[in-house]
């Protein structure tokens, strides 16, 4: 088993720019979730899903959105990238209390 | 809605030495989850150890074992012969009950904790 893997590992984005993060899980998890990591801080929720084709907003969803078209896929996008969206992005799956985390995506926009 | 506090920053403990760090948390669930995560250089998030809310006995993972005080909302991490490799941030986390339907952890600001040889 892969786990959770996430794609890119890096990347600079120019402000207005959009792009789409990847996250794809191989242990048939319905849970899904996004997270961002802001220098010094802990992990807060973008957005979450249960299932295939079910998505809910966490605390911090302005500026994304997600879609969950198969149990296997949970994409991110951003629209209009700006400087306030610099931060490492991870996602994780999880089929009942433990979350298994993907390792990370770290997000520049200048 | 829940919130996880961890009041320590920064952390420094000696090579072999235990350390305790300290997590508080404010929830009106009477059952839920709390975790320990760990996060070293490599960024990869790793569990820890987990308590149940309504098992009193306090959890134990090898070196690692934790102070539970549900009455206090208190939930500690101590960390018994420390290694060179336990050096990372800590993130103390917490669940509301898996069935409730809302199962995001939320997590504490962390604390960077540094194993000294």
């Amino acid at each position: 088993n892969a786990g959770v893997t996430q794609t890119p590992k890096f990347r600079i984005l120019k402000i207005g720019q959009s792009m789409t993060l990847q996250c794809t899980q191989d242990m048939n998890h319905n849970y899904m979730y996004w997270y961002r990591q802001d220098p010094g801080m802990g992990l807060k929720l973008i957005y979450y899903s249960v299932g295939a084709g079910i998505t809910d907003k966490g605390e911090v969803p302005n500026g994304y959105n997600v879609s969950r078209s198969t149990t296997e896929d949970f994409p991110l996008r951003l629209e209009l990238a700006a400087p306030s969206q610099t931060s490492v992005y991870f996602c994780a799956s999880s089929a009942d209390l433990e979350q298994f985390f993907g390792p990370g995506t770290r997000l520049t926009v200048l | 809605a829940q919130t996880v506090t961890q009041s320590q920053p920064e952390m420094s403990v000696q090579e072999a030495e235990t350390v305790t760090l300290s997590c508080t948390y404010d929830t009106s669930e009477s059952n839920y989850y709390l975790f320990w995560y760990k996060q070293p250089p490599s960024r990869q998030m790793i569990l820890v150890i987990r308590q149940e809310a309504y098992k009193q006995q306090n959890a134990t993972e090898n070196r690692f074992s934790v102070n539970f005080q549900k009455a206090a909302k208190s939930f500690s991490l101590k960390i018994s012969d420390s290694q060179l490799g336990d050096t990372a941030m800590y993130f103390c986390a917490f669940m509301k009950p898996f069935r409730s339907g809302n199962t995001p952890l939320v997590f504490g600001k962390g604390t960077r904790l540094s194993v000294i040889a």
